[in-house]
């Protein structure tokens, strides 16, 4: 069966450092891979997706995500964290039929 | 905007009755999606439809029926609601055109609460 694991439920980085949201899927078959945002008390926002191609994937805010199939693993990366960052992040695996990672809170301390 | 509403938004009810929420859309595609939103669960799939009156189950959908009788209505029925299944629903298409295609998008939620 398909399913996403997200490491880590809570990840705390400084403002100005890295961020590193980790995701591995199974799948037979290379699915389609997105990160999703959720802000406090919001819906959901897709921040990038991964379909063919470029196996780097460039997202809205400055975050990105790399696509390693022999690794089976897309994760969300960002230089340097801000603020406004601070949300719930969900990997997400699928193209007909979509499951979710259980997600991973971030807290940006100043 | 993917024209994607829910109803209702909000919504209490008792253990025991029936509870349906809708899903309307308004762009007229194929495949909609209902979910559910638990602290340290993410989103479970609980139904899926690829069509009208075709639809397939998810991850949880025990306690859950569905029903697509037009393309733009996805209804989520609980026949006996419970108080685990006090959460918050999401309603989703998937895209299929230009950049939005296999891109999931998302209604704003309905808050169910099972007291």
């Amino acid at each position: 069966a398909q399913s996403v694991t997200q490491l880590g439920s809570h990840v705390s980085v400084s403002e100005g450092a890295l961020v590193l949201l980790r995701c591995n899927y199974s799948s037979s078959v290379p699915p389609y891979l997105f990160w999703y945002v959720q802000y406090p008390n919001q819906g959901l926002q897709l921040l990038l997706k991964y379909t063919t191609g470029a196996t780097l994937v460039k997202g809205i805010n400055g975050f990105e995500a790399e696509f390693k199939k022999s690794e089976t693993s897309f994760h969300l990366t960002k230089p340097s964290a801000h603020m406004s960052d601070a949300a719930e992040y969900f990997c997400v695996s699928g193209t007909y039929k979509y499951i979710f990672g259980t997600g991973t809170r971030l807290k940006v301390l100043a | 905007d993917a024209g994607i509403t829910q109803s209702p938004r909000h919504k209490v009810t008792e253990t025991g009755t029936p509870v349906t929420l809708r899903c309307h859309q308004t762009e007229n595609h194929r495949y909609m999606y209902w979910y559910r939103q638990d602290p340290g669960h993410g989103l479970r799939l609980i139904h899926y439809s690829y069509g009208v009156k075709d639809t397939d189950k998810g991850e949880v959908s025990d306690g859950y029926s569905v029903s697509r009788s037009k393309t733009e209505d996805f209804l989520l029925t609980l026949e006996s609601a419970t108080s685990s299944q006090t959460s918050v629903y999401f309603c989703a298409i998937r895209g299929t055109s230009g950049r939005g295609t296999g891109e999931l998008f998302f209604g704003e939620g309905s808050r169910l609460t099972v007291l």
